[in-house]
């Protein structure tokens, strides 16, 4: 079955852990992201990448790190999470070959609690 | 900078009542448009979407929504709604390379409109 994973669902953390959201898919995608959702702003970029060792900051990269090692896995790293950091995380993946055109494939999400 | 507006943030109705939800973007210059939903404690998923082509799109569970290029809207109507139709609806947009500095594959989503059907 086609999907995007994520790990964890959910997670309780205190400020200035280290933490790590995994994200995987299946789909041979080379498009990747990562969205944060919050009440009354929606969906969020946070980064993206086009393929493996290629990424880049989307709109609110701050306070985050990603890597793209293998071109299914696609990381989202939170070196020193803060309160404002507490959110509902979706990854996705997408194909590029025909430009722009191909759908985005979402994860189940994570929910993201920072005291 | 582009933009997706939803300007309804809740929309309550009927069960069997017809219901249209709205969405407006920031400019027309080649853009490709979906329409996704989150049904609680769920992910996002396809509802549909517009590429090229015929300007009324059919999504699945009876959705559809129409582009309209002079007005940058492309709305979400069904004819009759079920209470399993309550849910979170995002509209989205891409622009193409062209028309958005070369970026590719980004997304911009609108804030969301929560239909709530009741009994």
């Amino acid at each position: 079955e086609a999907q995007v994973t994520q790990n964890p669902r959910y997670l309780i953390t205190v400020t200035g852990k280290k933490l790590t959201v995994t994200c995987s898919q299946n789909m041979n995608h080379e498009y990747m992201s990562w969205y944060r959702q919050d009440p009354g702003l929606g969906l969020r970029q946070i980064y993206y990448s086009m393929n493996v060792e290629v990424t880049d900051k989307g709109d609110v990269p701050e306070g985050y790190k990603v890597s793209r090692k293998e071109k299914r896995n696609f990381p989202l790293i939170l070196e020193s999470p803060s309160p404002n950091q507490t959110s509902l995380y979706f990854c996705a993946s997408s194909a590029t070959g025909t430009g722009n055109r191909e759908t985005q494939y979402f994860g189940p999400g994570t929910r993201l609690l920072v005291l | 900078a582009q933009s997706v507006t939803q300007l309804d943030s809740q929309v309550p109705v009927f069960e069997e009542a017809p219901v249209e939800l709205r969405c407006n973007y920031s400019s027309s210059v080649s853009v490709y448009l979906f329409w996704y939903v989150q049904y609680p404690n769920q992910g996002l998923q396809l509802l549909l979407k517009y590429l090229s082509g015929s300007t009324l799109v059919k999504g699945i569970n009876g959705f559809e929504a129409e582009f309209n290029k002079s007005q940058t809207s492309f709305h979400l109507r069904k004819p009759s709604v079920h209470i399993s139709d309550t849910a979170e609806y995002f509209c989205a947009v891409r622009w193409s390379a062209g028309g958005y500095g070369g970026a590719t594959n980004k997304l911009i989503f609108g804030t969301g409109t929560l239909l709530a059907v009741q009994p």
